[in-house]
């Protein structure tokens, strides 16, 4: 999973209780994206890095915030988890570098993902 | 970002080639093919991209007519672990600030023993 690891896997929960997931890299890429995977919805991207302390929402950003501290971290968190948040959820990583800055972020390589029980 | 239609199931025998179709007739000049696949339970996987001419890495081939309106990824080989959903992507090379990859519904590619 291209030295991406996303902790925790599994997780139940209780609504209305906060809840962190975190996606580690190590590959140094500058960029890094939180989606969710529902069916009928497909991937649908909810927030995303382009570097540290650089964030910006997605297309379903409501309710969820993100943290980025340091290159290789990238904090997901619910902070009063409902049960329309059960999801897979998937980080991503992508690299940029000038020479193929517009390919970059159409590459992205994706974590094992984290299945979020809300109940 | 130009339209793309796949089939939405095919099967393959184990060991023959995987040829899976996708049409993108609205392409522009600047738009790129990407296809990524997603083994079920696990993330989507990044195989190949090309502009207009075909493109081979280890994983696969990807074949695009001249007239860029459509494209084939070719599996040469395939076993039984390449049963997955193909996505084929088409986006352009100037992506501003849209980071969002949309993908479709895809083609679940069966590989049968």
């Amino acid at each position: 999973d291209a030295g991406i690891t996303q902790s925790p896997r599994h997780k139940v929960t209780e609504t209305g209780t906060p809840v962190t997931l975190r996606c580690h890299q190590t590959e140094n890429h500058r960029y890094m994206y939180w989606y969710r995977q529902d069916p009928g919805h497909g991937l649908r991207l909810i927030h995303y890095s382009y570097g540290v302390k650089d964030t910006d929402k997605g297309e379903v950003s409501d309710g969820y915030s993100v943290s980025r501290s340091k290159t290789e971290d990238f904090l997901l968190t619910l902070e009063s988890a409902t049960s329309s948040q059960t999801s897979v959820y998937f980080c991503a990583i992508s690299e940029s570098r000038v020479a193929e800055e517009v390919l970059a972020k159409n590459i992205q390589y994706f974590g094992a993902g984290t299945r979020l029980s809300v109940l | 970002d130009a339209k793309t239609t796949q089939p939405p199931s095919m099967d393959c025998a184990e060991g023959r080639a995987a040829n899976l179709p996708c049409n993108h007739s609205t392409i522009s000049g600047n738009e790129y093919v990407y296809w990524y696949r997603q083994i079920h339970s696990q993330g989507p996987q990044y195989i190949i991209h090309g502009l207009k001419n075909n493109e081979t890495n280890e994983m696969a081939s990807l074949i695009i007519t001249e007239d860029r309106k459509s494209s084939t990824l070719i599996l040469p080989h395939a076993t039984l672990r390449d049963t997955a959903v193909y996505y084929c992507i088409v986006r352009a090379t100037s992506g501003g600030s849209n980071y969002k990859l949309t993908f479709g519904k895809g083609t679940l590619l069966t590989v049968n023993p």
